[in-house]
């Protein structure tokens, strides 16, 4: 599985919008980049996925590198809730496997 | 409904002991997981089952016995356990789109976890 580098934690003011970076040098053309993240004392929750184009949902945003090597997810405002874990994840063609790597701990202040 | 349960919260057990985790969804999905997580660690991946038959087994020890009875349930089944064992026990569902060649898009539902601890 394709790794990814993110930094081990982040912190971030209330209300502010947060970039969340991801590396993954060694994308292959067919891995989907994938964000989920994990609430203290709760299972991870899927935020957002993308191939090549940049992504929205309801919960963030999904930046998408031209050459695919990297990504950036972003909260546009965020709140005390989105305090989390932030996994960045590559998801290939050939499996039913999520590779999580170590992740980024986001800190929201007040 | 997107909801995927455990039960229980919290189980435990002693090292003779056996025990069962169960998961349960109603979303329709056809991919279950069970993942294993240290504190402060990350989810790492024990087992997936692909249409009620496991598919990966990602050489886990055989104290920890998963079973899948229909699509809807998942358990594990625990005997054995050595304290190392401790950790939180997530289950996950998906809806398996391998079979349509769009796997890099399903996306996973986790459970709120089973907090084993092992005497």
């Amino acid at each position: 599985d394709a790794k990814t580098t993110q930094p081990n934690s982040m912190e971030s003011n209330e209300e502010e919008p947060v970039h969340l970076p991801c590396n993954h040098s060694t994308i292959s053309g067919t891995d989907y980049i994938h964000w989920y993240r994990q609430l203290p004392s709760q299972g991870p929750e899927y935020v957002i996925h993308g191939l090549t184009s940049n992504v929205n949902n309801r919960m963030a945003s999904l930046a998408i590198a031209e050459d695919r090597k990297s990504s950036t997810l972003i909260l546009h405002r965020a709140t005390l809730r989105d305090a989390a874990v932030y996994y960045c994840i590559l998801r290939d063609v050939y499996g039913n496997k999520l590779v999580f790597g170590a992740g980024t701990i986001l800190r929201v202040k007040s | 409904d997107t909801e995927v349960t455990q039960t229980p919260k919290h189980l435990v057990m002693g090292m003779t002991n056996k025990k069962s985790l169960k998961c349960e969804q109603h979303m329709g999905h056809r991919a279950m997981y069970w993942y294993k997580q240290k504190a402060k660690k990350p989810p790492e991946l024990m087992f997936v089952y692909s249409y009620e038959k496991l598919s990966i087994n990602e050489s886990v020890p055989s104290r920890f016995s998963p079973e899948c009875p229909n699509s809807s349930l998942l358990n594990l089944h625990l005997h054995a356990l050595q304290p190392e064992d401790s950790a939180l026990y997530l289950c996950a569902s998906s809806q398996d789109l391998s079979a349509g060649g769009h796997i890099g898009t399903d996306t996973q539902y986790f459970g709120p976890g089973t907090r084993l601890t092992v005497l």
